[in-house]
């Protein structure tokens, strides 16, 4: 069992069209993290949320963090074919120091 | 390039055998982490030093082991590997705690045979 659930696993769309990725836990996570693999490299850190209900903008990309500090969202707007890859959530456990990480969206984004 | 180096990128040995992984973390960062990383399964925490000390386990097998040398590298060893321990591996390093986020090497592919 997944402490963390990331849903959808797979999702392939076209260029230009918006899309959601979402991270659920039962747990509650002192800071969350995203990360994007490409093919043969290893994760990329894209943003650590900290505080419940927070959100922070990465250029097309907005990452929020649940109020509850048990879930969080990634949201691409105008997607490119350049955000294709393996979009993975990450968080730390209340009380402890692991990093754990759901299994990870794979995303096409097709011209 | 992330700054956190590692070596071998592929390894191809026989069951029974055993193989060492080696990472340099970023210059600067005190902490290591191993992670394993296979289809199924996703990214699997294994083990983590800080400054050379053994700071928190995950799910590693009793025959694997790691260490963290005085110039901070590390070393993970993979011992009467099995079919199942072919994956992906992967080191990350932070300045302190997880907190901080990772910086992930570009890990080393192991397939046993």
């Amino acid at each position: 069992t997944q402490l963390l659930e990331q849903s959808p696993q797979f999702l392939s769309i076209q260029e230009g069209e918006n899309l959601t990725v979402y991270c659920n836990s039962s747990s509650v996570f002192s800071s969350l993290q995203w990360y994007r693999q490409e093919p043969g490299e290893g994760p990329v850190l894209l943003v650590t949320v900290v505080t419940g209900g927070e959100v922070k903008k990465l250029k097309r990309l907005t990452f929020q963090f649940g109020d509850a500090r048990k879930d969080s969202s990634l949201h691409i707007t105008a997607a490119q074919p350049g955000d294709t890859g393996l979009y993975l959530c990450a968080g730390i456990i209340q009380g402890a120091q692991k990093l754990v990480f759901g299994q990870g969206t794979r995303l096409t984004i097709n011209p | 390039d992330s700054g956190v180096t590692q070596t071998p990128k592929h390894l191809i040995t026989a069951t029974g055998q055993r193989v060492t992984l080696r990472c340099s973390p970023r210059s600067g960062d005190l902490s290591v982490y191993w992670y394993q990383q296979s289809l199924d399964q996703g990214l699997q925490f294994l083990i983590q030093y800080y400054n050379g000390e053994e700071r928190a386990k995950g799910n590693i097998l009793e025959r694997f082991s790691a260490q963290q040398f005085p110039d901070l590298h590390s070393e993970l060893n993979l011992s009467s590997l099995e079919l199942g321990d072919s994956a992906l591996y992967f080191c990350a390093s932070s300045v302190g705690g997880a907190g901080y986020g990772y910086t992930f090497g570009s890990g080393t592919r192991l397939t046993v045979v």
